[in-house]
């Protein structure tokens, strides 16, 4: 069974621009979350999807959107980037239950120069 | 607030000996899950193992335990035999119960050293 996947992998951006990041959750997954994660800040939770419906959302500002697709796979954008936006941003996904593991991908890392 | 702290930033431990790694977390919570991750150099999160709070006894995954201590809201992870590929950054992480959310809230981590 293919893991989750997040494309792509590796991106550079200039301030002001904004990115789109994918990920596409394992077969039957059905949630997805999405965490940043910086030196300075850690993992940071940034939104979860259920159903393409956001049913958690972290403390940030609202540059940062997702969405989720009817086929589970996920969206994040980030708009006007700053430089304090370089990250690696990791997704997760999980079936509905509650004692399910949330298996993360291998993330995208995000330069802002 | 759920909060997640790791006091220790980086740890030390020879190969095939046993390093212990600790986690306190606050929360007014009764019932939650309790995980620690594995991050190696190639970053791909990776879970070791997971407690469910209203489980007294501790979780155990082979060479991996956790010590468990709800009263003192402490969940320390014990590596046995440590092996040269368990060197990489561990997380431990709370996550609340009742299915609303798999929001996962994170300390800062551990990183591990294993010496040959």
């Amino acid at each position: 069974k293919a893991g989750v996947t997040q494309t792509p992998r590796y991106l550079i951006k200039t301030r002001g621009q904004q990115v789109t990041l994918s990920c596409s959750p394992i077969s039957g997954h059905r949630s997805v979350s999405w965490y940043q994660q910086t030196p300075g800040q850690g993992l940071q939770f940034l939104f979860e999807y259920f159903s393409e419906t956001q049913r958690n959302k972290g403390n940030f500002p609202g540059r940062f959107s997702g969405r989720q697709f009817s086929n589970s796979r996920s969206e994040m954008n980030v708009s006007t980037l700053e430089l304090g936006d370089s990250a690696l941003y990791l997704c997760a996904s999980s079936r509905v239950g509650e004692l399910d593991t949330q298996y993360f991908g291998p993330g995208t890392r995000l330069t802002v120069l | 607030a759920q909060t997640v702290t790791q006091s220790q930033p980086e740890m030390s431990v020879q190969e095939a000996e046993t390093v212990t790694l600790s986690c306190t977390y606050d929360t007014s919570e009764s019932d939650y899950y309790l995980f620690w991750y594995k991050q190696p150099p190639s970053r791909q999160m990776i879970l070791v193992i997971r407690q469910e709070a209203y489980k007294q006894q501790n979780a155990t995954e082979n060479r991996f335990s956790v010590n468990f201590q709800k009263a003192a809201k402490s969940f320390s992870l014990k590596i046995s035999d440590s092996q040269l590929g368990d060197a990489a950054m561990y997380f431990c992480a709370y996550r609340a119960a009742g299915g609303a959310t798999n929001k996962l809230i994170f300390g800062t981590g551990t990183l591990l050293a294993v010496q040959p």
